[in-house]
């Protein structure tokens, strides 16, 4: 069985524009989180999706967005991009809602933006 | 603020030996607690959860809970070079129908030949 595959892995953009990242998970799994992963602040859940509805959101700022779609892919939206969005960004999917006691968190390998 | 704290480390042992990574969390409501191990440049992968007190072994890697102190363990046997990774304690507690988790930063494991 296919892992979660994030695309793409690695991405540079400049300050104020935005960016789209994807995150298709395993094959059956209907639930979709994402992370940002910094050195300074370790692993922060950004929002978690589940049969197209964001069921939890972090505490992140509006710039910060997804949606999932109808094959259970999910996409995250960075705009107005600051210096401090620089991070790896992980996707992890669980057959059931969230990290539960029968459904792990299966991550991705991630996509590491650069902001310039 | 829910907190999960890890000592950073680097936790340095020899080969063979038990490495031990503590965890304290802040949120007495939470339900499921996790390992993950993180290689450099790699993504999180699952090694161990635990949901009630007391010990939960699988191989060389046993978990320990303490609701009451608000603590777990992770205890790695037999140490090896390959074991050298960062380890992430993970608190899950429950909201919105779904399970939400917090990662404390890692603890560094060095195990050394």
């Amino acid at each position: 069985k296919a892992g979660v595959t994030q695309t793409p892995r690695y991405l540079i953009k400049t300050r104020g524009q935005q960016v789209t990242l994807s995150c298709s998970p395993i094959s059956g799994h209907r639930s979709v989180s994402w992370y940002q992963q910094t050195p300074g602040q370790g692993l922060q859940f950004l929002f978690e999706y589940f049969s197209e509805t964001q069921r939890n959101k972090g505490n992140f700022p509006g710039r910060f967005s997804g949606r999932q779609f109808s094959n259970s892919r999910s996409e995250m939206n960075v705009s107005t991009l600051e210096l401090g969005d620089s991070a790896l960004y992980l996707c992890a999917s669980s057959s059931l809602p969230g990290q539960g006691a029968d459904s792990p968190l299966h991550f991705g390998n991630g996509t590491r933006l650069t902001v310039t | 603020q829910k907190e999960v704290e890890q000592n950073s480390g680097p936790l340095s042992v020899p080969e063979g030996a038990i490495a031990s990574l503590n965890c304290t969390y802040s949120d007495r409501g939470s339900q499921s607690f996790f390992w993950y191990r993180q290689y450099s440049g790699k993504s999180p992968e699952l090694i161990m959860s635990i949901y009630s007190n007391g010990d939960k072994e699988d191989g060389r890697f046993t978990a320990q809970l303490n609701k009451a102190s608000q603590y777990v363990s992770l205890l790695i046997r037999d140490s090896q070079p390959s074991d050298s990774a960062t380890y992430l304690c993970a608190v899950t507690e429950r909201a919105g129908g779904s399970y939400i988790p917090t990662f404390g930063r890692g603890t560094s494991l060095i195990v050394h030949p």
